[in-house]
């Protein structure tokens, strides 16, 4: 079945640190690819998609691209601040014609001190 | 405001209660769905409506049953639950036909004594 592998965390940086984190992805066929955030007591908020190979999706400083060959969609941020502490999840969907089933990574949680 | 609102934002119920969690969208989606969340497990499709008829149940216990009364309604009645059920409930939308991606409520945080 289709599954979706995320670095562990939890990752700590510093503020205007690089960040990187790592999604590989098992499907057969092409999904889409998404990155969702959570903040604290909150619910998911989509962050980005990249919808077919080599789209790059962006938001907020935020990155990914779509690698076909790799099988990967990696978020990164050139320089994170105190307020992307959160949990980052990486996820892969088919358009169906009966609703999405998305598929989650287990999470990354993010802290990012001053 | 998320375009998707869940209520009650916490819930604590014994273990012979009967409640129900509440989910609205105003985003004109017609799909719906039901996620648990609970700590240190990957989040769990639980159901899937679509055009108000269930499409999907996930192996999910008889405690639970969703209702959806229409495309921008659903809800979760409970009944007789586990202390193990314990999580936080996440409901979502998304439009039939789009890119997939969904749109989810802030969640309702369940403690089950």
């Amino acid at each position: 079945g289709d599954s979706v592998t995320q670095m562990e965390g939890p990752v700590t940086l510093s503020e205007e640190a690089f960040l990187t984190i790592n999604c590989t992805y098992t499907a057969t066929g092409y999904p889409s690819l998404f990155w969702y955030v959570q903040y604290p007591g909150e619910g998911l908020q989509l962050l980005l998609k990249a919808t077919k190979a080599d789209d790059k999706g962006s938001n907020k400083g935020f990155e990914a691209t779509y690698r076909k060959e790799t099988t990967s969609f990696h978020l990164e941020k050139g320089s994170v601040q105190v307020s992307d502490s959160a949990v980052y999840f990486c996820a892969l969907s088919f358009k169906e014609t009966s609703g999405s089933r998305l598929t989650f990574g287990e999470g990354t949680q993010l802290t990012v001190n001053p | 405001e998320t375009g998707v609102t869940q209520t009650p934002r916490h819930l604590v119920m014994g273990m012979t209660n009967k409640k129900s969690l509440k989910c609205e969208q105003h985003l004109g989606h017609n799909a719906m769905y039901w996620y648990k969340q609970s700590a240190k497990k990957p989040l769990e499709l639980m159901f899937v409506y679509s055009l108000e008829e269930r499409v999907e149940n996930n192996s999910v216990p008889s405690r639970f049953s969703p209702e959806c009364p229409n495309s921008s309604h659903l809800f979760l009645h409970l009944h007789t639950l586990q202390p193990e059920d314990s999580a936080l409930y996440l409901c979502a939308s998304s439009l039939l036909g789009g890119t997939g991606e969904l749109f989810f409520g802030e969640g309702s945080r369940l403690t089950v004594l």
